[in-house]
């Protein structure tokens, strides 16, 4: 079956400008996960939704931030006036179940956001 | 908080060698444990999981991994190394509980898999 598939695969933006980032989860997954990783670093965790709804928003760095499930599915990823260091791999993740009940994290191919 | 270390940046070893990756993790309870494995230009594939039971835990690949408790470790195993199995390979722990960490996983830094034929 299809998995967790990301859009666009690379996004080339300048700094100031606003990007959003789109995550189709594996159908039926209740839970979404995003994840941010940089050059040389394991991923590091930026929010999650069980169904619709953000459980846990606490990774997000900042207000520039922002995500959005609104008919538990699709998820877009939303970050204002672009900075360069936040050039990295945005990866999204799905799962079967309740976040954290043993349910294994699927990965999607990321993408890769680079803020000139 | 929970956290995972990895010591190992990069480790180099002959195809056909053994292979034991180590991870040692953070946390105050039994903790759900992961390893993921990362090749380039592809996401993160499950290699295997620890949630409760028998510590020693089977994966795919070949791969083995044991939950030791008392060492805080998870160390991943595998009898002989493949050309394939170059990558990069991330540990990582789960949050079994409820609370702030509950669902969200902690990856270590990763360790670069270099297998010399």
């Amino acid at each position: 079956g299809a998995g967790v598939s990301q859009t666009p695969s690379n996004k080339v933006t300048e700094k100031g400008k606003y990007v959003e980032l789109r995550c189709d989860p594996i159908s039926g997954h209740t839970a979404l996960y995003w994840y941010r990783q940089s050059l040389g670093q394991g991923p590091e965790f930026l929010i999650y939704f069980q169904g619709t709804g953000a459980a846990d928003d606490s990774g997000l760095p900042n207000d520039r931030f922002f995500a959005v499930r609104p008919e538990g599915s699709v998820s877009t990823l939303k970050i204002q006036r672009t900075e360069r260091g936040d050039s990295a791999v945005y990866l999204c993740a799905s799962s079967r179940g309740l976040a954290g009940a043993g349910e294994t994290q699927y990965f999607g191919p990321g993408t890769r956001l680079l803020v000139l | 908080a929970q956290s995972v270390t990895q010591p190992d940046i990069h480790i180099t070893v002959s195809e056909g060698a053994s292979l034991e990756l180590r991870c040692n993790y953070s946390y105050g309870a039994t903790p759900y444990l992961f390893w993921y494995v990362q090749s380039p230009g592809q996401g993160l594939q499950l290699l295997l999981k620890y949630f409760s039971g028998d510590t020693l835990v089977q994966g795919i690949k070949g791969f083995e991994a044991e939950f030791k408790r008392s060492q805080s470790s998870f160390n991943l195993r595998k009898p002989s190394v493949h050309w394939s199995d170059a990558a990069e390979y991330f540990c990582a722990v789960g949050a079994n509980a409820g609370g702030t960490s509950y669902g969200k996983l902690t990856f270590g830094q990763g360790t670069i898999l270099t297998v010399h034929p």
